[in-house]
């Protein structure tokens, strides 16, 4: 089946303590983003990435990271969790660069940061 | 900057009712593209349409139908007789030419009530 995972789907952690959140799609989509939403704002893009080892800052991209050393996985990284990062993360594919394309979108990941 | 605004943050209509989501974009792209999302209480986003900025025809698919005017930079989203299974926050989306720009507005919630 034609996918975006997203792992952990839950995740409770303390401020300061660093954590990854791990992203996959399993359909060759040279492209993929990070969102988070928070209410009232809809999602804001964080990071993105074109291809492998390609990745480029959205919206939000502060106290992030991504990498993208494989075209399947782009893992986004939390090095110091501060509380205003608790939110609902979802992670996207499409098949290419273009504007065009859709995005599908992995089931979220809901964080929270103590 | 790209920006989509979504002026209706809830709505309540009863069940067979007809009800429009309102979508305001702005861009400076020529070439841009337009999307709705839809994302239920279970949390997925779940794609609905996608139109070109070349693209003013209306589109009807069922009971849902959009409106697309460049005129107003509006591309508006109607469901007629409206049921239950509707009731979910709607997102409003937008895209250059190039995926890196993808704008979500910040959703209406709509509740259908039986």
């Amino acid at each position: 089946e034609a996918q975006v995972t997203q792992n952990p789907r839950y995740l409770i952690t303390v401020t300061g303590k660093k954590l990854t959140v791990t992203c996959s799609q399993n359909m060759n989509h040279e492209y993929m983003s990070w969102y988070r939403q928070d209410p009232g704002l809809g999602l804001r893009q964080i990071y993105y990435s074109m291809n492998v080892e390609v990745t480029d800052k959205g919206d939000v991209p502060e106290g992030y990271k991504v990498s993208r050393k494989e075209k399947r996985n782009f893992p986004l990284i939390l090095e110091s969790p501060s509380p205003n990062q608790t939110s609902l993360y979802f992670c996207a594919s499409s098949p290419s660069r273009q504007g065009s394309d859709e995005q599908y979108f992995g089931p979220g990941t809901r964080l929270t940061v103590t | 900057a790209q920006k989509v605004t979504q002026a209706q943050t809830e709505i309540s209509v009863v069940e067979k009712e007809d009800v429009t989501l309102d979508c305001v974009y702005e861009t400076r792209d020529t070439t841009y593209y337009l999307f709705w999302y839809k994302q239920p209480p279970s949390g997925e986003l779940v794609f609905l349409i996608r139109r070109n900025s070349f693209d003013e025809q209306n589109e009807i698919s069922g009971r849902y139908s959009w409106n697309f005017q460049k005129s107003t930079s509006s591309f508006n989203f109607t469901i007629t007789a409206s049921q239950v299974v509707d009731s979910a926050v709607y997102f409003c989306a937008l895209s250059g030419n190039y995926g890196q720009n993808f704008v979500f507005g910040p959703g209406t919630r709509l509740s259908v009530l039986p």
